[in-house]
């Protein structure tokens, strides 16, 4: 059963601080994205990577980084958290470089910036 | 600003059948994607078109007119879990892009 598992399910940060949240897939998949969703938004691409040590910025890039040191591990972080990046984070991989394969998305990360 | 294009929300009656438009506008296109959502969950893969017409798995179809730009799901035999957002999303040159989401509602 392929998987894409998040860190947490729920996190509450306060303004300032730096918050690392952390994906995992394992399907040996090359690319791997993060986003962040909220209501009347939809989901937007914040970065995304092709491969280790690899990454692309994506649609909302400014305010967010991301590591990418092993295959299966794709972290985005908040160098400082703030109010605005409360939101739902969603991560998800995919095999191949071809977009012709189906997008797996981990449970979610729902974030609370105080 | 956004190129792909599906209605906000939706209501319709359980039993009935409904059908969830998408229009886009893009080039390199290779394909279209639907994802059901459920409130508070992750996006799960329903269909994936790439050649015009309509394809059908079980109760859900999904159809495409690549020179259109047009693609919809349609859901017969609604059921009460099928109240959920349901997403489009085009794929091409770039990651996919998707659509704000569609919100079903399922009554009684």
């Amino acid at each position: 059963d392929v998987k894409v598992t998040q860190s947490s399910r729920y996190l509450v940060k306060r303004t300032g601080e730096k918050v690392f949240l952390e994906c995992v897939q394992d399907m040996d998949h090359e690319n791997m994205f993060w986003y962040r969703q909220d209501p009347g938004l939809g989901l937007r691409l914040i970065y995304f990577s092709y491969d280790v040590k690899m990454k692309e910025k994506g649609d909302i890039p400014e305010g967010y980084s991301v590591s990418r040191e092993k295959k299966e591990r794709f972290s985005l972080i908040l160098e400082s958290a703030s109010t605005n990046q409360t939101s739902m984070y969603l991560c998800a991989s995919i095999s191949g470089r071809s977009t012709y394969h189906e997008q797996f998305f981990g449970p979610g990360t729902r974030l609370t910036v105080l | 600003g956004q190129n792909i294009d599906q209605p906000t929300e939706m209501t319709a009656t359980e039993g009935a059948i409904v059908q969830i438009n998408c229009t886009y506008q893009t080039s390199g296109f290779n394909g279209l994607f639907w994802y059901q959502q459920h409130a508070g969950e992750a996006p799960t893969f329903l269909s994936y078109n790439v050649l015009d017409g309509l394809e059908e798995k079980g109760r859900f179809s999904s159809f495409l007119s690549r020179s259109k730009g047009y693609s919809y799901l349609l859901l017969k035999e609604l059921q009460m879990k099928d109240s959920a957002s349901y997403l489009c999303a085009y794929s091409g040159n770039t990651p996919l892009v998707f659509g704000k989401g569609t919100r079903l509602s399922v009554i009684a």
